[in-house]
């Protein structure tokens, strides 16, 4: 079965830039479309990314995806670091089983 | 706006019953697909249950085929999650999601299977 595999965390200090990556098991992550989707504490997810790169409206252009496939990985890079984007992030793409693969998911802190 | 409205949470003993239902608004509801997502406490997000959007196809997580049913209502823009032989590894907010290049997500409705 596909899987997707993200860091189980990640920190980094207010203002600055980090990138949470989510690589593919088998095949090429770049054959189908990869979301991602923030949950802060408490809430529901929502989408950040969606179709590798695609920002939603309402989403801050700090946030953008981009795909590898040399290492067969998706990423989600949040640049200029706010304390409200501490959340955990999941990556979800497709599978020929699973409509939807989801990945572990990533705690961001921000501190 | 889209909203999605979940409700039927609740506390069920094992191997029992539960319908779950998603009232949705703000797009034309039978032309997306929808999904059931779960999260059990203090762990990720799970895929359980997808339907087209005219009802004529549906898929099952293997955790849930043969327990579980999906269907959906277009005349009342409704979806449903009917589960049957709950286990205590199903205790989950359940949460129903709208398909499509956006994905838009309830507030989810709690499940705990215990005795």
């Amino acid at each position: 079965n596909f899987m997707l595999t993200q860091p189980h965390s990640v920190s980094e200090s207010p203002g600055k830039t980090v990138t949470i990556s989510c690589t593919g098991s088998s095949g090429s992550i770049a054959s189908n479309y990869v979301q991602w989707y923030q949950q802060r504490p408490g809430s529901a997810p929502t989408t950040v990314i969606y179709e590798d790169n695609q920002r939603p409206s309402g989403v801050p252009d700090r946030f953008s995806g981009s795909i590898d496939s040399s290492s067969n990985s998706a990423s989600l890079t949040i640049s200029g670091l706010k304390t409200e984007d501490e959340a955990d992030y999941y990556c979800q793409s497709y599978d020929s089983s699973n409509p939807w693969v989801f990945g572990g998911g990533t705690k961001l802190t921000v501190l | 706006e889209v909203q999605l409205v979940e409700s039927g949470g609740g506390v069920v003993q094992p191997g029992g019953s539960l319908r779950l239902s998603c009232a949705a608004s703000g797009f034309t509801f039978d032309d997306y697909a929808m999904h059931w997502v779960r999260q059990a406490p203090g762990k990720g997000l799970e895929w359980v249950s997808l339907i087209s959007g005219d009802g004529g196809s549906t898929y099952y997580a293997d955790s849930v085929k043969g327990r579980f049913t999906i269907s959906r209502d277009n005349s009342k823009n409704s979806l449903y999650l009917q589960m049957n032989s709950l286990r205590t590894e199903d205790t989950a907010l359940y949460y129903c999601a709208k398909g499509g290049y956006r994905v838009y997500w309830g507030q989810g409705t709690l499940v705990t299977v215990s005795s």
